[in-house]
Order: structure tokens, then sequence, then C-alpha cells
């Protein structure tokens, strides 16, 4: 079955370190990879994607992401973190299998605490 | 530019009675439209997605129906809620025949059933 794993339940970190929020995947075919994020009681906001081309995504926020083909991962990553970046963190895949519906396979989620 | 609305915020609702909630997508033309489902402040489910008016694709069995009366309107609907509904359920949409688009989600409606 096609999933994705986020090893980590909970990523602490203090402001201004960098901070490290691991995804890995297992799809079949070239999959579209995304991040999202999820502050409490909300929708969650979109943050990057990967389609094709350059391994390293930038996007909102200062966040960018780090595509690895042969260990099937999409880690996303900030240099320096904020305390406003605590929330929950969502990676999700799109499967070349569902085409242009645009599901999405999501992970369980992992929750960054950033410490002052 | 595009929003997406989707209403009640809270709901609370006695085992067996009705549900219906609303989404509403603004500034766009044919989206696919999603209500996915998330437990326990976790991972979330797909439930439904459609890619056209009358157009319903369902991924889990369930006590849930959706419809999609109008090219912008999704709607979540049960006819006897159980304890098991309750959830966060957010409604999405996407580019239409867009592959590798991103999804764009609604607040959320926080329903407790009782």
């Amino acid at each position: 079955a096609q999933s994705v794993a986020q090893p980590e339940d909970q990523v602490n970190v203090a402001e201004g370190n960098p901070l490290t929020v691991k995804c890995t995947y297992s799809v079949s075919g070239n999959p579209y990879l995304f991040w999202y994020v999820q502050y409490p009681n909300r929708g969650l906001q979109f943050l990057l994607k990967y389609i094709t081309g350059d391994n390293l995504v930038k996007g909102s926020y200062g966040f960018e992401a780090e595509f690895n083909k042969s260990q099937t991962s999409f880690h996303l990553k900030k240099p320096s973190a904020l305390v406003s970046d605590s929330a929950l963190y969502f990676c999700a895949v799109s499967p070349p299998s569902y085409s242009n519906t645009g599901k999405l396979i999501f992970g369980q989620g992992t929750t960054l605490q950033v410490k002052p | 530019s595009q929003t997406i609305h989707q209403w009640p915020a809270t709901l609370v609702q006695p085992v067996g009675s009705p549900l219906s909630l609303e989404c509403t997508v603004e500034g766009t033309s044919n989206p696919n439209l999603y209500w996915y489902r998330q437990a326990a402040g976790r991972g979330l489910q797909l439930l439904f997605y459609s890619v056209g008016i009358g157009q319903i694709s369902s991924e889990v069995p369930q006590n849930l129906s959706a419809s999609r009366p109008q090219d912008r309107q999704f709607i979540l609907s049960s006819k006897k809620l159980l304890l098991s509904d309750s959830g966060f359920y957010l409604c999405a949409w996407s580019r239409l025949m867009t592959s590798g688009t991103e999804a764009f989600f609604g607040q959320g409606t926080r329903l407790t059933v009782v």
C-alpha cells in the first residue's frame, strides 16, 4: 500500500536553532510531494511542494525541503526556528496513480515545539 | 483570489441526528473538491472527492455521504450520526486536471457527537 511516514510525533528545538521534520514515502513511480502546516483548530496551510527539478525546494515562512529520491525522503527544514513556527506539520504525497484527481496521502503529522 | 468557506466552525449533535456541513469555493471554476476527516488532531483521511457537479467518489465505507449540487459547493451529510463520526472535518479544493497542484483547505468544522 502507498503510504507516508513521519517518524517523529514531536520535534523540540530551541529558537534560533535549525530544525528538521522528517518524511519518507512509499509510493510507486515519481510522486508529487507537499508540506502543510496546521495551527490549533485551523485548516491546513500549504508550505511548499516538489514537482520536478532542483531537489531543494523553498517555500513560505523561510521553510525549505530536500527531496532525496534514493532515500524516498522529503525532509522539511528551516535554518533558524521561531517560536511562532510551533505547530503541527504534515507531509503529503500525490502518487502518479492518482493522476489528475489531486488526491493526497498524508502522514500522521509531527508536532514542532520551538522553545524560547 | 480564491477563497474557501466552510461552516459551521463547531457543531455538537446528538447520536442519531442528521448532519449537513457545507463548503463553498470562490474565485475559481471547475475545482476538484475534497472532504477530509482528521481524528484526534493527527493524520487526515480522505472521505470523498469530486471532479465535477454530481460526480462523487467515496474513499472509505462509512456513515456519511457527499453531494455537489453546484460547481463550487460541496456538502457532507449524514442521515443518522454515530459517536464515531466525531472529528475535525476539512473541506479542500484544487485546480481541476492539473497534476501536482496543491490543495487549499477550509478552516474546518469540529463535530462532536454526543
